[in-house]
């Protein structure tokens, strides 16, 4: 069964609006977010993350926000740029001691900004 | 600073022929994975160590092995190669084992098996 979900394989936006990517857990021991970038023939690379304690993270243009009891999180990029066209993954870990150090990733979302 | 390397970056092999996938890394990290991206199922984990010596399954296990003699490598093994088994394959590598640290991903191995 798929515990991380992001039901939008793909994205299209003008340069210079909002970007807002979605992600769905049902893991409930899920406790630590990340958002990952993915350019092709690239690996993935760490973009934004956020604790279950809290319910918002901002780096610059990238926000992520949590809403636990929906089990929920998204990502807003603002203002969108040609150069985030990207995959972007969402990922979730669960507290040391059950899955602890593994991550759990979502099938990703096709981003694409228009200029 | 080279980060995690992975070769090759791209390979063909006929079903039942074996290969190992190598991946280095240079940053003392304990910790370190392997992954599948295939389309629409995102990447799932395949083996991962906490450390030199010890090694533990991840969710899609079966036709790989792994083994870590030293920190810097981890390679993964496919005895004998499937169909089913092409994909991307990337490697990962984190400092501490039991941590939120981001990982850091090398850029992939493309692999056909014909």
């Amino acid at each position: 069964d798929q515990q991380v979900k992001q039901n939008s394989p793909s994205l299209s936006v003008q340069e210079g609006r909002i970007s807002i990517l979605n992600c769905d857990y049902t893991n409930s021991m899920f406790d630590y977010f990340l958002w990952y970038k993915k350019y092709p023939a690239e690996g993935p690379t760490f973009l934004i993350s956020i604790s279950s304690i809290k319910d918002k993270n901002e780096d610059g243009r990238f926000t992520v926000f949590l809403n636990k009891s929906a089990k929920h999180l998204s990502l807003h990029i603002v203002p969108s740029q040609p150069g985030d066209s990207a995959v972007y993954f969402c990922a979730a870990a669960g507290r040391e001691g059950t899955s602890g150090s593994r991550l759990t990733f979502g099938e990703g979302t096709q981003l694409t900004v228009n200029p | 600073n080279a980060g995690v390397t992975q070769t090759p970056k791209f390979q063909v092999l006929k079903t039942g022929q074996s290969m190992t996938l190598q991946c280095a890394q240079d940053m003392n990290h304990e910790y370190m994975s392997w992954y599948r991206q295939d389309p629409g199922m995102g990447l799932r984990l395949i083996h991962y160590s906490v450390g030199a010596g010890i090694t533990d399954q991840g969710e899609v296990p079966n036709g790989y092995n792994v083994s870590r003699s030293t920190t810097e490598d981890f390679p993964l093994r496919l005895l004998s190669a499937a169909p089913s088994q092409t994909s991307v394959y990337f490697c990962a590598s984190r400092r501490q084992p039991y941590s939120n640290q981001p990982q850091h991903f090398g850029d992939g191995t493309r692999l056909s098996i014909l």
